[in-house]
């Protein structure tokens, strides 16, 4: 298993602003993804975090509102760009341990733009 | 594509009762399959697994069986404490697409309230 860790918890933010969300972990991971959880809703794939390169997006999101780094095995930061109401949600990173395929989730940041 | 499907909530359910929540999947390769809970104000924590069929992933008395033949992962428990009330989610990662390796495609979630 890995463990890991997000900062900030949980913000408040006002509208148009950006807020940008950390995610480390304890060991070396293939891979790193981010997720969006709206409120009372299931998880959506936000993007796959490459290290040391652009990450791969899913239909719906664009690097230009959530640009995302990973500049190394154990940590990737999500940006949330030009907030609005509607990017109030849970942002949770997971991940997939070398050699596994299994994918462990941080505890995620809850995010509230007014 | 890939989906997940599980039944919708809440559940409601009296301490001690037995517990079910159906799960049904579509995938075009060979997929893992998962079973994660969120407790209220947390993240996701894993609750069990199994990576190939008749393969049955168990954990705090939850268990739940790869039923290839109907599609199918459904979360049992026999006896369920108000510790047990969370969202659960069924989810898929389907290692044998190459356009959505490590991907996990989540059910819609069922809430699960136990009263005592």
């Amino acid at each position: 298993s890995a463990v890991i860790s997000q900062k900030p918890s949980r913000d408040i933010c006002q509208r148009g602003t950006s807020l940008t969300i950390q995610c480390q972990v304890d060991s070396q991971v293939t891979m790193m993804f981010w997720y969006r959880q709206q409120p009372g809703q299931s998880l959506t794939l936000i993007a796959t975090a490459n290290q040391g390169s652009e990450a791969t997006y899913e239909s719906g999101f664009v690097i230009d509102k959530f640009p995302i780094s990973r500049p190394n095995l154990t940590f990737s930061t999500l940006t949330v760009s030009n907030m609005s109401p509607e990017d109030s949600s849970i942002y949770l990173c997971s991940v997939v341990v070398l050699a596994g395929e299994t994918q462990y989730f941080g505890p995620g940041t809850r995010l509230l733009v007014l | 594509g890939d989906s997940v499907t599980q039944m919708e909530g809440p559940v409601t359910l009296s301490e001690e009762a037995f517990l079910t929540i159906n799960c049904t999947y579509t995938a075009t390769g060979y997929p893992s399959l998962f079973w994660y809970v969120q407790y209220p104000g947390e993240g996701l924590q894993l609750l069990l697994k199994a990576t190939k069929a008749d393969d049955k992933g168990s954990n705090k008395g939850f268990e739940a069986t790869y039923r290839k033949e109907t599609t199918s992962f459904h979360l049992e428990k026999g006896s369920v404490q108000v510790s047990d009330s969370a969202v659960y989610f069924c989810a898929l990662s389907d290692l044998g697409a190459t356009d959505s390796w490590g991907k996990l495609q989540f059910g819609a979630g069922t809430q699960v309230v136990v009263t005592p």
